[in-house]
């Protein structure tokens, strides 16, 4: 079963401060996905990046970085957070036309 | 972008009752992918089912390409498949909005 790890599990930020999630895989997937979730949206796209180096723009990235400076790692990075980006960030791992792996999310409060 | 489909939205059943939950998409499909979801947890994968009928115990997948269209269906339901069941396509996937199932004892 692939492994994919958040941290952190909890965050609470205040406006305009940066905050950092980060997201570990353990199964050699090529390709990583960040999504947010919230009532009435679902889950949506944020950044999501196919390899190490590359990063590419979801559905809503306006507001968010990304990073993915190893296979294994893929970062998603908030460098003026605000209130509305407070929700629940799932990062995910998989390959090309397989299953898709989440984490257990990391829930961000944004003050 | 895709559009993606859920229905219904939601559910409630009696225990043992049969439930099928359906997905329809805008765009012809190469993969995918079924999640079940607690309240506040994570996604857990039920079925990768890009094409045909798969089965996982009391859960069925059927994916029909040429009509867009993939159901998941639960027998015998039990109080523990009470959540939402998503369903996604082709990565980087987008999602459906989710069906919340609620199974009464």
């Amino acid at each position: 079963e692939a492994a994919v790890t958040q941290s952190p599990r909890n965050k609470v930020a205040v406006t305009g401060g940066k905050v950092t999630l980060s997201c570990n895989q353990t199964n050699n997937h090529n390709n990583m996905y960040w999504y947010r979730q919230d009532t009435g949206h679902g889950l949506r796209l944020i950044h999501y990046s196919y390899g190490a180096g590359s990063t590419e723009k979801g559905d809503i990235p306006d507001g968010y970085k990304a990073s993915r400076p190893s296979q294994e790692n893929f970062s998603l990075i908030l460098e003026l957070a605000t209130p509305s980006q407070t929700s629940v960030y799932f990062c995910a791992s998989g390959d090309h036309s397989s299953a898709l792996y989440f984490g257990a999310g990391t829930r961000l409060s944004v003050l | 972008g895709q559009q993606v489909q859920q229905s219904p939205a939601s559910l409630v059943l009696q225990e043992g009752e049969n439930a099928e939950l359906q997905c329809n998409f805008s765009t012809s499909l190469n993969s995918m992918q079924w999640f079940y979801q607690r309240p506040g947890g994570s996604l857990v994968s039920l079925f990768y089912n890009p094409s045909g009928t798969k089965h996982s115990g009391r859960l069925t997948s059927t994916t029909v390409i040429k009509e867009r269209r993939s159901s998941l269906h639960i027998s015998s339901s039990q109080t523990t498949d009470s959540g939402t069941y998503l369903c996604a396509l082709e990565a980087p996937l987008s999602f459906g909005k989710g069906a919340k199932l609620t199974v009464s004892p």
